[in-house]
C-alpha cells in the first residue's frame, strides 16, 4: 500500500501570495488532518477532516482553510502569506477516527510534508 | 484545554544502553490515548508507541516502552539497548476526547546516540 503522499514537497512563496498544498491519504483513509510545524511553535494542528466534513479547526487566522474531496483527498489553502507561514505542513491520515462510527483506535500515518519558504 | 509537556530539549545516549523521555500531560478527560512519535532528520513521522487511558498496564514494543501514571498524568518513554538509529526527535502526543484524529504535541526532545 502507498503511504501518505503530499504534493508538493518544496515550496517558495513570496509575502501576499497564495498556496494550496494537497494530500492524498493512504486508500482506504478517510480522516485527514494537517499540521503546521516550526522550529518555535513546534506542532500545531490545523484542521481535521472526515468524509468531506471540517470536524475539528486548529487555532490559526481564517487565511488558512482547507477541503476534503469525495476519494479523501484534501488540500489546503493559505491565503496572503507572512512570512511567519513558513513551515513544515505535515498531512496525516487515518482509517476513521476512534470512537465514531464504533470504531476503536485506528493508526494515524503522516506524509512526508510540504516545505513552505515564504520570502 | 489539554496541554502537553516535555521538559527536556535534549538527550543523549550512548549505543546499547538505556535512556528515558520525560512528558506529562494535562486533560479533564478520562478517556483518552497518548503515544510517542519519532522524527528521524529529514523523514517521515512514525508512531513509535501508544498507550490508552483505560488500560493500567504499560505499552511495550520491542526495546521500547512507557511508564504511564495515570494519577500523576506522566508518560515516560523508555528506550533499551539504544541505537544510531534511534536518533531522532521524540514526540509526546495526546489525543481525546475520542471521535477525533486531533493530536497535541509537546515540543519533542532531540535524542542522539552516540556509538
Amino acid at each position: 500500500k502507498a503511504g501518505v503522499t503530499q504534493t508538493p514537497r518544496y515550496l517558495i512563496k513570496t509575502r501576499g501570495q497564495q498556496v494550496t498544498l494537497s494530500c492524498s491519504p493512504i486508500s482506504g483513509h478517510r480522516s485527514v488532518s494537517w499540521y503546521q510545524q516550526t522550529p518555535g511553535q513546534g506542532l500545531q494542528f490545523l484542521f481535521e477532516y472526515f468524509s468531506e466534513t471540517q470536524r475539528n479547526k486548529g487555532n490559526f487566522p481564517g487565511r488558512f482553510s482547507g477541503r476534503q474531496f469525495s476519494n479523501s483527498r484534501s488540500e489546503m489553502n493559505v491565503s496572503t502569506l507572512e512570512l511567519g507561514d513558513s513551515a513544515l505542513y505535515l498531512c496525516a491520515s487515518s482509517h476513521v477516527p476512534p470512537g465514531l462510527a464504533g470504531e476503536s483506535y485506528n493508526e494515524q500515518f503522516f506524509g512526508p510534508g510540504t516545505r513552505l519558504t515564504v520570502l | 484545554a489539554q496541554t502537553v509537556t516535555q521538559s527536556q530539549p535534549e538527550m543523549s545516549v550512548q549505543e546499547a544502553e538505556t535512556v528515558t523521555l520525560s512528558c506529562t500531560y494535562d486533560t479533564s478527560e478520562n478517556n483518552y490515548y497518548l503515544f510517542w512519535y519519532k522524527q528521524p532528520p529529514s523523514r517521515q513521522m512514525i508512531l513509535v508507541i501508544r498507550q490508552e487511558a483505560y488500560k493500567q498496564q504499560n505499552a511495550t514494543e520491542n526495546r521500547f516502552s512507557v511508564n504511564f501514571q495515570k494519577a500523576a498524568k506522566s508518560f515516560s518513554l523508555k528506550i533499551s539497548d539504544s541505537q544510531l538509529g534511534d536518533t531522532a526527535m521524540y514526540f509526546c502526543a495526546f489525543m481525546g476526547p475520542l471521535n477525533t484524529d486531533k493530536l497535541i504535541f509537546g515540543t519533542g526532545t532531540r535524542l542522539q546516540v552516540f556509538p
